[in-house]
């Protein structure tokens, strides 16, 4: 299951606090992905990057932020700002050529209480 | 933007039947459209993916036809196995040689196979 790898699998936060997820990729793809994932429903897109230094908005990006100052990384900020925090958060990765596949990493389930 | 609905939300089948999920999209730029597999807690994993210049693409016991006049694409598994209970989603994004936008996911169908 190597790739692509998201930490921690678990995260309990405290309402109010800013919590950063964590995904790493060794697949050398340039674009990442963030999307959430909430019981019975499909994932949704909350940011992506197709370079480094650049991102752009999902579907559902209030009250997240995201950084890629490296290739490899793209952190995703959960803000105190996002009203429903409690979820599955998964990171995906693909090329910018050829196949476009997304590959997911493990995935985060952040319970904020 | 896109938006992308899934049929049925739960399907129950016996074992060695054929199990076939439906999806429709709505914005006819939406040239790529995958398939992934979730088992309980994990990642999603690719299962099979068609392209708006084809119609139809099999993979052993799995298939995907796509009807770009209808924007309705469709997964069909064949001799189902216990293996295959899951909960499968479909997607659809526009991409091109310059882009790789995020994807657009239905609400899934979880897949019950009955031994």
């Amino acid at each position: 299951d190597g790739g692509i790898t998201q930490s921690p699998k678990y995260l309990f936060r405290k309402e109010g606090q800013n919590v950063t997820l964590s995904c790493e990729q060794n697949l050398n793809h340039d674009a990442m992905y963030w999307y959430r994932q909430d019981p019975g429903q499909g994932l949704r897109l909350i940011y992506y990057s197709q370079i480094v230094n650049d991102f752009q908005k999902g579907d559902i990006a209030e009250g997240y932020s995201v950084s890629r100052e490296k290739k490899e990384s793209f952190p995703l900020t959960v803000t105190s700002a996002q009203k429903n925090p409690t979820a599955f958060y998964l990171c995906a990765s693909s090329a910018m050529t050829g196949l476009h596949e997304q590959y997911f990493g493990p995935g985060t389930r952040l319970t904020v209480t | 933007g896109e938006n992308v609905e899934q049929h049925p939300s739960t399907l129950s089948v016996q074992e060695g039947d054929s199990a076939v999920i439906k999806c429709t999209y709505s914005d006819s730029a939406s040239n790529y459209f995958p398939w992934y597999k979730q088992e309980l807690g994990k990642r999603p994993q690719l299962i099979i993916d068609i392209r708006s210049n084809v119609g139809e693409k099999k993979d052993q016991r799995i298939a995907v036809t796509l009807n770009k006049t209808a924007k309705h694409f469709s997964l069909h598994i064949t001799e189902t196995q216990p293996e295959d209970s899951a909960v499968y989603f479909c997607a659809a994004r526009m991409y091109s040689g310059g882009g790789a936008d995020g994807l657009t996911f239905g609400k899934g169908t979880h897949l019950i196979i009955q031994p």
